[in-house]
């Protein structure tokens, strides 16, 4: 068991560029998520895969963020003309299809808009 | 907003038992009760989960009332690594999302 896969850790980038993080979820998993976490905060969801399928989505994910699971196994989430307010650690979880299965979290991207 | 109530920090001297408490008394007949924690630049990491019985694993136990109105999380044997944020999290898969909502946990600080 590897555990979930995240990257970059670490995104730098400049305000108004676009940013794209991947998540590679434990094997066989087949339920994906993606929470942002603020500094002293606990992690806030953004959205839900059930293989390819996005099932859920928070108000949180305006229209510049995208997520994608094309195939059902690694995860995309894009932001489109970042904002300073993006600033975050983007954690991605996965679970099995088992009832209340608990969700694996990865070590997430933290990302710096200057 | 989050189903669980957390002190926001605790101390515990190494060696001792910590115990964190959490308060979700508006918690549904279906709906599990997970315990995660967070160490500083780190994903949360999975500790346990119940539903009603008492459940114990090789990291933690976790008591939950008989009214499930709260649950208490026990490390037997705590560490200087044991020093994190836990976070409390109550959900079922049949309340219509699989979504987790956190509060903003409590801050356990193991001392030497």
């Amino acid at each position: 068991d590897t555990g979930v896969s995240q990257n970059p850790r670490h995104k730098i980038t400049k305000r108004g560029q676009n940013v794209t993080f991947r998540c590679d979820p434990i094997s066989e998993h087949n339920r994906l998520y993606w929470y942002r976490q603020t500094l002293g905060q606990g992690p806030e969801f953004l959205t839900y895969f059930q293989n390819e399928a996005q099932l859920e989505k928070s108000r949180l994910l305006s229209d510049r963020f995208s997520a994608e699971r094309p195939k059902g196994s690694f995860s995309t989430l894009e932001i489109q003309r970042t904002e300073q307010g993006d600033s975050a650690m983007y954690l991605c979880a996965s679970s099995s299809d088992g009832s209340n299965q608990p969700q694996h979290f990865g070590d997430g991207t933290r990302l710096s808009i200057l | 907003d989050a189903k669980t109530t957390q002190p926001p920090s605790m101390d515990c001297a190494e060696g001792r038992a910590a115990n964190l408490p959490c308060n979700h008394s508006t918690i549904s007949g279906n709906e599990y009760v997970y315990w995660y924690r967070q160490i500083h630049s780190q994903g949360p990491q999975y500790i346990i989960h119940g539903l009603k019985n008492n459940e114990t694993n090789e990291m933690a136990s976790l008591i939950i009332t008989e009214d499930r109105k709260s649950s208490t999380l026990i490390l037997p044997h705590a560490t200087l690594r044991d020093t994190a944020v836990y976070y409390c999290i109550v959900r079922g898969d049949l309340s219509g999302t699989y979504k987790y909502i956190f509060g903003t946990g409590t801050r356990l600080k193991v001392l030497a």
